[in-house]
């Protein structure tokens, strides 16, 4: 069955370093999306990405975050200057349509900001 | 604001009990309900999704209901096993802005003990 991964699957940076996460969604997926797990916290939604622009981001996603799909099939969130409190589990999710079919989520990449 | 709640936060059972696991949320403009499988480490894994217009999705020992106007779910896992411990989510396909984004709960650990 086809699956979203994610690369690396668990990243170690300096605070006020940049790092870009990457994954590669599902092929035939249109929808794609990063979402965020702080340890012990619920996930929370940063951004969402249609047609190679965002159609909707969260409170969080500051300008420190940017997304971009370089080809036809990677999906990158990149951190500018990270700060501790970046530290968390970040989940790539792709779907094929919106609001009828499930998002499929990549497991995870683990960010660790010392 | 869209907010997903899960009770109980943590539950224990015996091998071969059924069980439910319950989800509420306060806005009733939803796209769909999603559930989710975490086991420690991992991704996500969506177990059910149920559409707005429906009221409820099986998929093996699993059965998910769905009320709309009353904001809830649940989960219903029937002749649970050890291999079904991991965390449930619930996820709420929020309806915000006209673009699609899911809403999660804090999850309910589940342990079932041989």
């Amino acid at each position: 069955e086809p699956e979203v991964t994610q690369t690396p699957s668990h990243q170690v940076t300096q605070m006020g370093q940049e790092v870009i996460l990457r994954c590669v969604p599902i092929s035939n997926h249109l929808y794609f999306y990063w979402y965020r797990q702080i340890l012990g916290q619920k996930v929370e939604f940063l951004v969402s990405f249609y047609n190679n622009e965002i159609s909707e981001k969260s409170e969080i996603f500051d300008d420190q975050f940017s997304v971009e799909r370089p080809d036809g099939s990677n999906f990158t969130l990149k951190i500018r200057s990270t700060k501790l409190e970046d530290s968390a589990m970040y989940f790539c999710a792709s779907s094929v349509s919106q609001g009828f079919q499930p998002q499929h989520f990549g497991d995870g990449t683990r960010l660790s900001i010392l | 604001k869209q907010e997903v709640t899960q009770i109980p936060a943590a539950l224990s059972v015996p091998e071969g009990e059924n069980l439910v696991l319950n989800c509420s949320f306060t806005d009733s403009a939803i796209y769909n309900l999603q559930w989710f499988r975490q086991d420690p480490g991992k991704g996500l894994t969506s177990l059910l999704l149920i559409q707005s217009s429906q009221r409820e999705q099986t998929s093996g020992r699993l059965n998910a209901s769905l009320d709309k106007s009353s904001g809830r779910s649940t989960l219903y896992i029937a002749a649970s096993q050890p291999g079904d411990s991991a965390t449930y989510l619930c996820a709420v396909d929020a309806l915000e802005g006209g673009s699609e984004k899911l809403v999660f709960g804090k999850g309910t650990k589940l342990t079932v003990n041989p």
